[in-house]
């Protein structure tokens, strides 16, 4: 079936680091692929998205490229604020009659000043 | 203006109890769902709703009973409350299938 690997938490940086999250995933077919931030003690909020192979989400900063084929998503950020401390959630949806999100793992992100 | 809304935000109950936890939407979305995230932050969801029909129904235990009176507005009840029940439930919304936009969140907690 359909899954979504994320790397292990927690990552600490350091302010101003480069930071990279990595997902990929498993699909049967063409799906769209999201990140999700999760700050402390609040709910999701869409970070970008990317609907086919080769567009490129970005929003505050951060950007992922879908790519078909390494099926990787990963996230990245050229330099990180201590504003950034959240858990990343990467997941895939085909859309259609259920659009279910199939979540990773999710990542821990700690950024320290 | 609050787009996805839940009530109430923390939820301290016995073993064996029923509640009942609520989410509107003002979005004039016709998709609403339901996800839960354990103690390890995995998020799974439970169900969805299209214009009010039953979508989704992930193989939950039928302690839980999703209820959608309008499009606008989906309700999750929890018969017998067990000590595994224990998560953070998210309720979201779509235009059906679209962006999910997510409530804050109930957290749940089974003594």
């Amino acid at each position: 079936g359909d899954s979504v690997t994320q790397m292990e938490g927690p990552v600490t940086l350091s302010e101003e680091a480069f930071l990279t999250i990595n997902c990929t995933y498993t699909a049967t077919g063409y799906p769209s692929l999201f990140w999700y931030v999760q700050y402390p003690g609040e709910g999701l909020q869409l970070l970008l998205k990317a609907t086919k192979a080769d567009d490129k989400g970005s929003n505050k900063g951060f950007e992922a490229t879908y790519r078909k084929e390494t099926t990787s998503f990963h996230l990245e950020k050229g330099s990180v604020q201590v504003s950034d401390s959240a858990v990343y959630f990467c997941a895939l949806s085909y859309g259609g009659a259920t659009n279910k999100l199939i979540f990773g793992t999710g990542t821990l992100l700690a950024v320290q000043p | 203006d609050t787009a996805v809304s839940q009530t109430p935000k923390y939820l301290v109950t016995q073993m064996g109890n029923d509640k009942s936890i609520k989410c509107e939407q003002n979005l004039g979305h016709d998709t609403m769902y339901w996800y839960k995230q354990d103690s390890k932050k995995f998020l799974k969801i439970m169900f969805s709703y299209n214009n009010k029909e039953l979508i989704i129904n992930e193989t939950v235990p039928n302690r839980f009973s999703p209820k959608s009176p309008d499009k606008a507005h989906l309700n999750l009840h929890i018969n017998s409350l067990e000590l595994g029940d224990s998560a953070v439930y998210f309720c979201a919304s779509s235009q059906t299938e679209k962006t999910q936009y997510f409530g804050p969140g109930t957290r749940l907690l089974v003594l």
